[in-house]
Protein backbone atom coordinates (compact mmCIF):
# COMPACT_ATOMS: atom_id res chain seq x y z
CA UNK A 1 0.00 0.00 0.00
CA UNK A 2 1.23 3.26 -0.83
CA UNK A 3 2.07 5.36 2.34
CA UNK A 4 4.09 8.45 3.44
CA UNK A 5 5.50 9.00 6.64
CA UNK A 6 7.06 12.67 7.71
CA UNK A 7 9.31 13.11 10.81
CA UNK A 8 9.40 14.83 13.12
CA UNK A 9 5.48 15.34 14.42
CA UNK A 10 6.48 18.70 15.69
CA UNK A 11 10.09 20.50 15.76
CA UNK A 12 10.78 23.89 17.66
CA UNK A 13 13.12 25.83 16.53
CA UNK A 14 15.12 29.25 17.55
CA UNK A 15 14.95 32.06 14.76
CA UNK A 16 18.27 31.34 12.41
CA UNK A 17 18.59 27.71 13.60
CA UNK A 18 18.35 25.61 10.04
CA UNK A 19 17.17 22.02 10.47
CA UNK A 20 15.75 19.51 7.68
CA UNK A 21 12.05 18.07 7.98
CA UNK A 22 12.01 14.18 6.62
CA UNK A 23 9.49 12.49 4.74
CA UNK A 24 9.71 8.78 3.78
CA UNK A 25 7.73 7.09 1.36
CA UNK A 26 6.59 3.92 -0.52
CA UNK A 27 5.03 4.00 -3.53
CA UNK A 28 3.98 1.51 -6.56
CA UNK A 29 6.17 4.23 -8.83
CA UNK A 30 6.63 7.17 -8.02
CA UNK A 31 5.20 10.00 -10.42
CA UNK A 32 6.60 12.98 -8.25
CA UNK A 33 6.68 13.98 -4.84
CA UNK A 34 5.40 17.25 -3.79
CA UNK A 35 5.79 19.35 -0.44
CA UNK A 36 3.27 22.09 0.81
CA UNK A 37 2.77 24.16 3.23
CA UNK A 38 -0.20 24.65 5.34
CA UNK A 39 -0.82 27.69 8.04
CA UNK A 40 -3.74 27.11 10.88
CA UNK A 41 -7.54 27.06 9.04
CA UNK A 42 -6.29 27.38 5.51
CA UNK A 43 -5.52 24.94 2.79
CA UNK A 44 -2.44 23.90 1.95
CA UNK A 45 0.10 25.81 -0.27
CA UNK A 46 2.21 23.98 -3.26
CA UNK A 47 5.98 24.07 -2.33
CA UNK A 48 7.67 21.97 -4.51
CA UNK A 49 7.50 19.09 -7.25
CA UNK A 50 10.19 16.46 -6.90
CA UNK A 51 10.40 14.20 -9.81
CA UNK A 52 13.69 11.65 -9.71
CA UNK A 53 16.10 10.97 -6.96
CA UNK A 54 18.99 13.53 -7.07
CA UNK A 55 16.52 16.31 -7.66
CA UNK A 56 16.86 19.25 -5.76
CA UNK A 57 14.41 22.52 -5.71
CA UNK A 58 14.76 25.81 -3.61
CA UNK A 59 12.81 28.29 -2.53
CA UNK A 60 13.97 31.48 -0.39
CA UNK A 61 15.36 29.69 2.73
CA UNK A 62 13.77 26.11 1.52
CA UNK A 63 15.73 23.03 -0.64
CA UNK A 64 13.58 19.66 -1.06
CA UNK A 65 15.45 17.01 -2.27
CA UNK A 66 14.52 14.03 -2.97
CA UNK A 67 16.31 9.98 -3.10
CA UNK A 68 14.77 6.46 -3.92
CA UNK A 69 13.35 6.17 -0.17
CA UNK A 70 12.70 9.89 1.36
CA UNK A 71 12.83 13.57 0.89
CA UNK A 72 14.29 16.28 2.99
CA UNK A 73 13.00 19.92 3.50
CA UNK A 74 15.89 21.33 4.58
CA UNK A 75 15.10 25.23 6.11
CA UNK A 76 18.09 27.41 6.23
CA UNK A 77 18.22 30.30 8.96
CA UNK A 78 14.33 30.04 9.66
CA UNK A 79 12.49 32.89 10.30
CA UNK A 80 9.28 33.18 12.62
CA UNK A 81 6.97 33.80 9.18
CA UNK A 82 8.01 30.30 8.36
CA UNK A 83 6.19 28.22 11.14
CA UNK A 84 3.55 26.24 9.77
CA UNK A 85 2.33 22.28 9.19
CA UNK A 86 4.74 21.13 6.17
CA UNK A 87 2.84 18.30 4.41
CA UNK A 88 4.63 15.74 2.07
CA UNK A 89 3.08 14.06 -0.34
CA UNK A 90 3.54 11.33 -2.90
CA UNK A 91 1.73 10.70 -6.54
CA UNK A 92 1.46 7.08 -7.96
CA UNK A 93 2.53 6.38 -11.74
CA UNK A 94 -1.04 5.06 -12.85
CA UNK A 95 -4.25 6.44 -14.29
CA UNK A 96 -4.42 8.12 -10.55
CA UNK A 97 -4.42 11.79 -9.85
CA UNK A 98 -4.56 11.55 -5.74
CA UNK A 99 -1.97 12.29 -3.69
CA UNK A 100 -0.93 10.35 -0.42
CA UNK A 101 -0.71 13.02 2.19
CA UNK A 102 1.95 12.67 5.55
CA UNK A 103 0.61 13.98 8.39
CA UNK A 104 2.84 16.46 8.55
CA UNK A 105 5.44 18.58 10.59
CA UNK A 106 4.34 21.35 12.61
CA UNK A 107 6.97 23.83 12.74
CA UNK A 108 7.31 26.44 15.15
CA UNK A 109 10.27 29.08 14.67
CA UNK A 110 10.27 31.48 17.67
CA UNK A 111 12.15 34.82 17.83
CA UNK B 1 -9.38 37.33 -5.28
CA UNK B 2 -9.35 34.53 -8.14
CA UNK B 3 -8.09 31.68 -5.90
CA UNK B 4 -10.19 28.56 -5.19
CA UNK B 5 -13.46 29.67 -3.13
CA UNK B 6 -15.25 27.67 -1.03
CA UNK B 7 -18.88 27.82 0.87
CA UNK B 8 -19.83 27.97 3.21
CA UNK B 9 -16.20 28.35 5.74
CA UNK B 10 -18.30 26.85 8.45
CA UNK B 11 -21.56 24.02 9.09
CA UNK B 12 -22.47 23.02 12.10
CA UNK B 13 -25.48 20.43 11.64
CA UNK B 14 -27.51 17.87 13.25
CA UNK B 15 -26.88 13.90 12.75
CA UNK B 16 -28.95 12.87 10.12
CA UNK B 17 -29.17 15.86 8.29
CA UNK B 18 -27.76 16.23 4.49
CA UNK B 19 -25.12 19.09 4.04
CA UNK B 20 -23.41 20.35 0.50
CA UNK B 21 -20.95 22.45 0.35
CA UNK B 22 -19.58 24.65 -3.04
CA UNK B 23 -16.44 25.18 -4.39
CA UNK B 24 -15.74 27.58 -7.09
CA UNK B 25 -11.93 26.54 -8.58
CA UNK B 26 -9.61 29.46 -10.46
CA UNK B 27 -11.70 30.26 -13.49
CA UNK B 28 -9.70 28.31 -16.40
CA UNK B 29 -8.48 25.41 -14.28
CA UNK B 30 -10.05 22.72 -15.46
CA UNK B 31 -9.10 19.79 -12.65
CA UNK B 32 -10.80 20.25 -9.53
CA UNK B 33 -10.40 17.43 -6.60
CA UNK B 34 -12.28 17.71 -3.13
CA UNK B 35 -10.10 16.61 0.07
CA UNK B 36 -10.94 16.05 3.68
CA UNK B 37 -8.52 16.80 7.02
CA UNK B 38 -9.56 15.83 10.34
CA UNK B 39 -7.18 17.14 12.71
CA UNK B 40 -3.90 16.70 12.93
CA UNK B 41 -3.96 14.40 9.59
CA UNK B 42 -3.13 15.08 6.56
CA UNK B 43 -5.78 15.77 3.62
CA UNK B 44 -7.40 12.76 2.07
CA UNK B 45 -8.76 12.06 -1.38
CA UNK B 46 -11.80 12.12 -2.02
CA UNK B 47 -12.95 12.42 -5.76
CA UNK B 48 -11.32 14.20 -8.87
CA UNK B 49 -12.71 15.96 -11.95
CA UNK B 50 -11.88 16.65 -15.18
CA UNK B 51 -13.72 19.22 -16.98
CA UNK B 52 -17.80 18.17 -16.39
CA UNK B 53 -16.05 14.06 -16.07
CA UNK B 54 -16.08 12.90 -12.62
CA UNK B 55 -12.98 10.43 -13.34
CA UNK B 56 -11.70 9.04 -9.72
CA UNK B 57 -13.47 8.43 -6.22
CA UNK B 58 -11.53 6.81 -3.39
CA UNK B 59 -13.26 3.72 -1.62
CA UNK B 60 -13.30 6.64 1.31
CA UNK B 61 -16.43 7.98 -0.24
CA UNK B 62 -19.49 5.95 0.63
CA UNK B 63 -22.51 6.29 -0.89
CA UNK B 64 -23.60 8.77 1.48
CA UNK B 65 -21.49 11.29 -0.43
CA UNK B 66 -22.38 12.17 -4.22
CA UNK B 67 -20.49 15.00 -5.96
CA UNK B 68 -21.15 16.86 -9.19
CA UNK B 69 -19.26 19.47 -11.64
CA UNK B 70 -22.30 20.50 -14.10
CA UNK B 71 -20.80 22.75 -16.63
CA UNK B 72 -17.18 21.69 -15.83
CA UNK B 73 -17.01 25.16 -13.88
CA UNK B 74 -17.88 25.07 -10.11
CA UNK B 75 -18.02 21.99 -7.69
CA UNK B 76 -20.89 20.70 -5.24
CA UNK B 77 -19.90 18.04 -2.42
CA UNK B 78 -23.41 16.76 -0.85
CA UNK B 79 -23.50 14.15 2.39
CA UNK B 80 -26.53 12.83 3.15
CA UNK B 81 -27.51 11.48 6.64
CA UNK B 82 -24.17 12.57 8.31
CA UNK B 83 -22.56 11.14 11.17
CA UNK B 84 -20.09 12.64 13.63
CA UNK B 85 -17.87 11.19 11.72
CA UNK B 86 -17.92 12.97 9.14
CA UNK B 87 -16.84 15.99 10.55
CA UNK B 88 -13.54 17.58 9.27
CA UNK B 89 -12.56 20.12 6.92
CA UNK B 90 -13.48 19.64 3.10
CA UNK B 91 -10.78 21.17 0.98
CA UNK B 92 -11.89 21.67 -2.68
CA UNK B 93 -8.57 22.20 -5.17
CA UNK B 94 -7.98 23.15 -8.99
CA UNK B 95 -5.02 22.78 -10.96
CA UNK B 96 -4.38 23.47 -14.61
CA UNK B 97 -3.31 20.18 -16.68
CA UNK B 98 -3.29 18.30 -19.95
CA UNK B 99 -1.77 14.72 -19.86
CA UNK B 100 0.13 13.95 -16.44
CA UNK B 101 1.98 17.27 -16.49
CA UNK B 102 2.13 19.33 -12.96
CA UNK B 103 -0.77 16.89 -11.87
CA UNK B 104 0.58 17.22 -7.66
CA UNK B 105 0.47 21.21 -8.07
CA UNK B 106 -3.18 22.16 -6.52
CA UNK B 107 -4.27 25.15 -5.65
CA UNK B 108 -6.52 24.70 -2.48
CA UNK B 109 -9.31 26.91 -0.97
CA UNK B 110 -9.55 27.36 2.54
CA UNK B 111 -11.69 24.87 3.55
CA UNK B 112 -15.19 23.73 4.65
CA UNK B 113 -15.11 23.02 7.98
CA UNK B 114 -18.17 20.67 8.97
CA UNK B 115 -18.94 19.96 12.63
CA UNK B 116 -21.74 16.89 13.31
CA UNK B 117 -23.64 17.62 16.51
Amino acid sequence: EDQVTQSPEALRLQEGESSSLNCSYTVSGLRGLFWYRQDPGKGPEFLFTLYSAGEEKEKERLKATLTKKESFLHITAPKPEDSATYLCAVQARGATNKLIFGTGTLLAVQP
Amino acid sequence: DTGVSQDPRHKITKRGQNVTFRCDPISEHNRLYWYRQTLGQGPEFLTYFQNEAQLEKSRLLSDRFSAERPKGSFSTLEIQRTEQGDSAMYLCASSLGGSWSNTGELFFGEGSRLTVL
